[in-house]
Order: structure tokens, then C-alpha cells, then sequence
């Protein structure tokens, strides 16, 4: 069955960097794309982007272009979300999800809580 | 970016209930919308694509209608299971996103 496993919460100073993981199985990795969505406490949820297995392109949010990097190894078909010089407002609970480009996600991990606090 | 509204923001319900959730994208997107249920502390579950096509594993009472710009998210009998955070998305365009949720809580 398919599966998306995310590494374990993570605590971090304002300015500091984080990457959480996305661990999948149960499919052809290189055959699906990865997207990142994020929920604050208290809101809804935002899109972060989209990475695709197969070749890497990558499309991300706007807000967040030069701060985010989205990788994957498809050697251990692992997934990874790279967020830098972080503030108090990216403190959100991080989901990974399968999809192909321009398509919902149709399997999603557990999420992964990051708090940012000095 | 293309700007869905859902409403309403929270609706009362009982079991049993026939519930209807709308989304209003501000540009058409055609059918390219999906549907989440969403539950605090687990990951959202995917219901529906395309508007209208169920995900494997999604019990039937749920169903999905619109194109365009304006689309459906119905509840054919309410269970206890269903009480939730529902979020529609459009994956027409880049950016990808969604609306802000509609609270389905028991009345």
C-alpha cells in the first residue's frame, strides 16, 4: 500500500534552516511527483510547491522562492523540504503528498510539526 | 493567483443530515478541482478530483458537482465520521490553491 512517512517534529530559532523528510513506498517513486502544503495553527492550508521525481523540476510559491528548496532521492525514495532563514510565522505542521504535476494530492504523510521560537 | 471561497466557514449538522458545501473559484478552472477532509492531528484525506470523481475508498454518500467557477461538495446522509474541515482546491494553475475550509461540526 502507499505510504508517505515524515521525519519527527523539529524546534528552531528564528533564522535558522529545517529540511523534513518524505519517506514513500508502495509505489514507483519516479513515477509521481511530491507536493508540499503547510498548515498553520489556526488556518487553513497553503500550498509550498511541487517537485516532480522523475527529473527534479521543481514549481514553487511565489512567497516562498529563494527560501525553499525542494529535493528527492530516488535511491531511498525520499522526498525533502529544505526552509531557510526561518521566522515565527513559517511555525506550521508540514505535509508531503503524492501527485503528478497539476494534479491533487492523493496520498498524504503525517505531517511533520516545525515550531520556530527564539 | 486564483482565489477560491468556500461557504459556508462552519455549519452545524446532525447525523443523518443531506449536507452541501460550495467553492467559488475567481477564474474558471474548469473541472480541475479536488476535495479534502481534513481532521485535527491526521493528514487531510482526499475525496474527490476532477469535481465529480470519487477516490478509491470514499464512501458514496459523497459526491462532487460544478465546473467553471462554481462547484459542489455534498453529503448525501451525514455520519459520525464526517464531522471535519473540508477544503476544496484548484490545481488548474500554478499557484496551486485552496480555500479556507468550511467547519462541519455537530449540531
Amino acid at each position: 500500500q502507499v505510504q508517505l512517512v515524515q521525519s519527527g517534529a523539529e524546534v528552531k530559532k528564528p533564522g535558522a534552516s529545517v529540511k523534513v523528510s518524505c519517506k514513500a513506498s508502495g509505489y514507483t517513486f519516479t513515477s509521481y511527483g511530491i507536493s508540499w502544503v503547510r498548515q498553520a495553527p489556526g488556518q487553513g492550508l497553503e500550498w509550498m510547491g511541487w517537485i516532480s521525481a522523475y527529473n527534479g523540476n521543481t514549481n514553487y510559491a511565489q512567497k516562498l522562492q529563494g527560501r525553499v528548496t525542494m529535493t528527492t532521492d530516488t535511491s531511498t525514495s525520499t522526498a525533502y523540504m529544505e526552509l531557510r532563514s526561518l521566522r515565527s510565522d513559517d511555525t506550521a505542521v508540514y505535509y508531503c503528498a503524492r501527485g503528478e504535476e497539476y494534479q491533487p494530492g492523493d496520498y498524504w504523510g503525517q505531517g511533520t510539526l516545525v515550531t520556530v521560537s527564539s | 493567483d486564483i482565489q477560491m471561497t468556500q461557504s459556508p466557514s462552519t455549519q452545524s449538522a446532525s447525523v443523518g443530515d443531506r449536507v452541501t458545501i460550495t467553492c467559488r473559484a475567481s477564474q474558471s478552472i474548469s473541472s480541475s478541482l479536488a476535495w479534502y477532509q481534513h481532521k485535527p492531528g491526521k493528514a487531510p484525506k482526499a475525496l474527490m478530483y476532477k469535481a465529480s470523481s470519487l477516490e478509491s475508498g470514499v464512501p458514496s454518500r459523497f459526491s462532487g458537482s460544478g465546473s467553471g467557477t462554481e462547484f459542489t461538495l455534498t453529503i448525501s446522509s451525514l455520519q459520525p465520521d464526517d464531522f471535519a474541515t473540508y477544503y476544496c482546491q484548484q490545481y488548474n494553475s500554478y499557484p496551486i490553491t485552496f480555500g479556507q475550509g468550511t467547519r462541519l461540526e455537530i449540531k
